[in-house]
């Protein structure tokens, strides 16, 4: 079965900095996906980024960006210019080629600081 | 708006008084899923439903019993609530054609059985 994996539980940033989260995933697929959802207060899911693994490249969306290590199954987000609106918790999640079975991590709350 | 919408969003119950929550989407989606959320687990898939008449067991199906009659809906059944259903429920659907797999959350039910 896979597993998603957050070790972070809590982090902070100040505002305008860069913040990482790191994500670690366990599978014997050779094709699967990647996700990056935010959950702020207000407790809606909110996709932040997307990565195949079939692709090298690493996916980006504005402000957010992750580091896609297939060989490490290694999925961290950075978050550069934080900005106050990004307090929320983060969750890493995974599905495989068939897009049935999703697992999400335990998550990770970011607080971003004035 | 395309949505995802849950009813009730907050249900406080007793245990063994069957209750369902109702979970409809306007996106014209095939796949539908169901997810509690629970402080440092993450949210865990519950059943979910690739299309009419077709679902499947998730990671936590033990007590739950859901339906897909009709395309948009997709409740979900607690014959016999217990205090361990206490949770954050998620439904979420997703344009499974296309091979996105991004999932559209609806606000969330919050459930307490006591």
């Amino acid at each position: 079965a896979q597993t998603v994996t957050q070790s972070q539980p809590e982090m902070s940033v100040q505002e305008a900095e860069t913040v990482t989260l790191s994500c670690t995933y366990d599978t014997s697929e050779n094709n699967y996906y990647l996700f990056w959802y935010k959950q702020p207060p207000s407790r809606q899911m909110i996709l932040v980024i997307r990565q195949e693994a079939y692709k090298q490249q690493n996916a980006t969306e504005n402000r957010f960006s992750v580091n896609f290590q297939k060989a490490a199954k290694s999925f961290s987000l950075k978050i550069s210019d934080s900005q106050l609106g990004d307090t929320a918790m983060y969750f890493c999640a995974f599905t495989d080629n068939y897009g049935q079975n999703f697992v999400f991590g335990p998550g990770t709350r970011l607080s971003v600081l004035p | 708006e395309a949505q995802v919408t849950q009813n009730p969003r907050y249900l406080i119950t007793v245990t063994g008084k069957k209750l369902t929550v109702t979970c409809s989407q306007n996106m014209n989606h095939e796949y539908m899923s169901w997810y509690r959320q629970d402080p440092g687990l993450g949210l865990r898939q519950i059943y979910y439903s690739m299309n009419v008449e077709v679902t499947d067991k998730g990671d936590v199906p033990e007590g739950y019993k859901v339906s897909r009659k009709e395309k948009r809906n997709f409740p979900l059944i607690l014959e016999s609530p217990s205090p361990n259903q206490t949770s954050l429920y998620f439904c979420a659907s997703s344009p499974w054609l296309g091979e996105t797999y991004e999932q559209y959350f609806g606000p969330g039910t919050r459930l307490t059985v006591t």
